[in-house]
């Protein structure tokens, strides 16, 4: 496995789900993050993880949990999710030490909340 | 002041056309430019990247074209072919943290 993995690719949850997205990287990042990707809407960022800890979290919801375990894994978990959060969640990694400022972006799930 | 904006939003150029897609930003603490490729079903993949001390760099046929005072920066795609067909984002950040991404161009190549 190279790059970033997501899993699963897509996902159908009911709003009293509770259900875990899935993302490993293995490129030997230190930072991870977090996007939501809607239609017409620019990517907005979520969460950023640096050398595990939250660095930022900006202003989501609380039915939005990320856990960040090691450096290689982020999941992201919800519950109680409403249909507007139906979107394509992007995970991304990168090296910020050795000035090389580019992410590396998963293939995303697809999540539709019904 | 965080915002990065985008135009076009959709843009059709013939095959061996030159395509341009332009950004514009409002934070002067922006230091790093990416330009990012999305295809269908994949997530965006870095295409080519300026720091603010140059006012150009070019990747192949990919260009880009970063004016400071102005605070806006282009992407130029030379010959630009069918399989160049993708949305495109730019995006800016400040000490590669953050990136804040435009919304993104609908490119299409018509052969």
């Amino acid at each position: 496995e190279t790059g970033v993995t997501q899993t699963p690719r897509h996902l159908v949850m009911g709003m009293t789900n509770k259900k875990s997205l899935k993302c490993e990287q293995h490129l030997g990042h230190n930072a991870m993050y977090w996007y939501k990707q809607s239609a017409k809407k620019p990517l907005e960022l979520m969460f950023v993880y640096n050398f595990k800890e939250q660095t930022e979290n900006n202003s989501v919801p609380s039915r939005f949990s990320p856990e960040c375990p090691n450096s290689s894994h982020l999941f992201l978990h919800l519950h109680t999710l409403q249909p507007e959060d139906s979107a394509l969640y992007l995970c991304a990694s990168s090296q910020v030490s050795t000035g090389d400022y580019g992410y590396t972006f998963g293939s995303g799930t697809r999540l539709t909340v019904v | 002041q965080q915002q990065v904006k985008q135009s076009p939003q959709s843009l059709i150029v013939q095959k061996g056309g030159i395509s341009i897609i332009n950004c514009a930003y409002e934070n002067t603490a922006f230091d790093y430019f990416p330009w990012y490729q999305q295809f269908p079903g994949k997530g965006p993949a870095l295409l080519i990247a300026i720091r603010p001390d140059v006012s150009e760099k070019k990747e192949g046929r990919f260009t880009i074209s970063f004016n400071k005072s102005a605070k806006q920066f282009s992407l130029h795609i030379m010959d630009s072919q069918p399989g160049d067909s993708a949305t495109y984002f730019c995006a800016a950040s400040e000490w590669a943290q953050k990136l804040v991404f435009g919304q993104g161009t609908r490119l299409t190549i018509n052969p």
